[in-house]
């Protein structure tokens, strides 16, 4: 079992529709950092955070650490976040664990 | 700023050959990483170094080793290349953590990734 489970692992959706990815960790974590990977490799990071609520444009990541359980919203999608989103977590073990990815298509 | 930088882009390898992927960043970090992606998987942690001069093991070090002599570059050497190590490489670099030790808990800056396969 991974320590970082994302779903879905593939969303497809209409230019302009709410997105939501999701994020559930099964160890106690320093921090949970959402990353994009744009289809040419390159991984750029989003949000770093360890509780509450943070937004960045049409972007808003949420975590509750209770439920060990972040979300990732997109707001008005746009065909350029077709991307695949990442979580990842730096564990209070001292270790960094990634989920396998949801990969993301906006479609016009 | 250039960020991290990670070269090769692509390299191909026969089994048992010998190479380094380097990695350099202007950031003045004192934590870097070397990670590697294989379809379908997430990124697993190769090694680490939380300064210059200080290297530890990851999830996946076998097959691996890396130094750190200066805060900017961190190279990972692959002694005798095998199938199993094609990949995607990545490094990534993260300022000083906070208040918590080890793992820095800060954003990561990742380089643009080394693509290797080895037949």
């Amino acid at each position: 079992k991974n320590e970082v489970e994302q779903s879905p692992q593939n969303l497809t959706a209409q230019e302009g529709e709410f997105i939501t990815i999701n994020c559930s960790y099964s160890v106690g974590i320093s921090a949970l950092h959402w990353l994009q990977q744009h289809p040419g490799g390159g991984i750029v990071s989003l949000f770093m955070l360890s509780s509450g609520k943070k937004k960045h444009g049409r972007l808003i990541a949420t975590i509750n650490i209770q439920e060990k359980h972040s979300s990732l919203h997109i707001t008005a999608s746009h065909p350029r976040d077709s991307a695949v989103y990442i979580c990842a977590v730096s564990s209070t073990g001292n270790q960094f664990y990634f989920g396998t990815g949801t990969s993301l298509t906006v479609i016009p | 700023n250039a960020g991290v930088t990670q070269t090769p882009k692509f390299r191909i390898l026969k089994i048992g050959q010998s190479m380094t992927l380097q990695c350099t960043q202007d950031m003045n970090h004192n934590y870097m990483y070397w990670y590697r992606q294989d379809p379908g998987m997430g990124l697993k942690l190769i090694y680490y170094s939380v300064g210059a001069g200080i290297t530890d093991k990851g999830e996946v070090p076998n097959g691996y080793n890396v130094s750190r002599s200066t805060t900017e570059d961190f190279p990972l050497r692959l002694e005798l290349a095998a199938p199993s190590q094609t990949s995607v490489y990545f490094c990534a670099s993260s300022p000083n953590p906070g208040q918590i030790a080890g793992y820095s808990n800060q954003p990561q800056h990742f380089g643009d990734g080394t693509r290797l396969s080895i037949l």
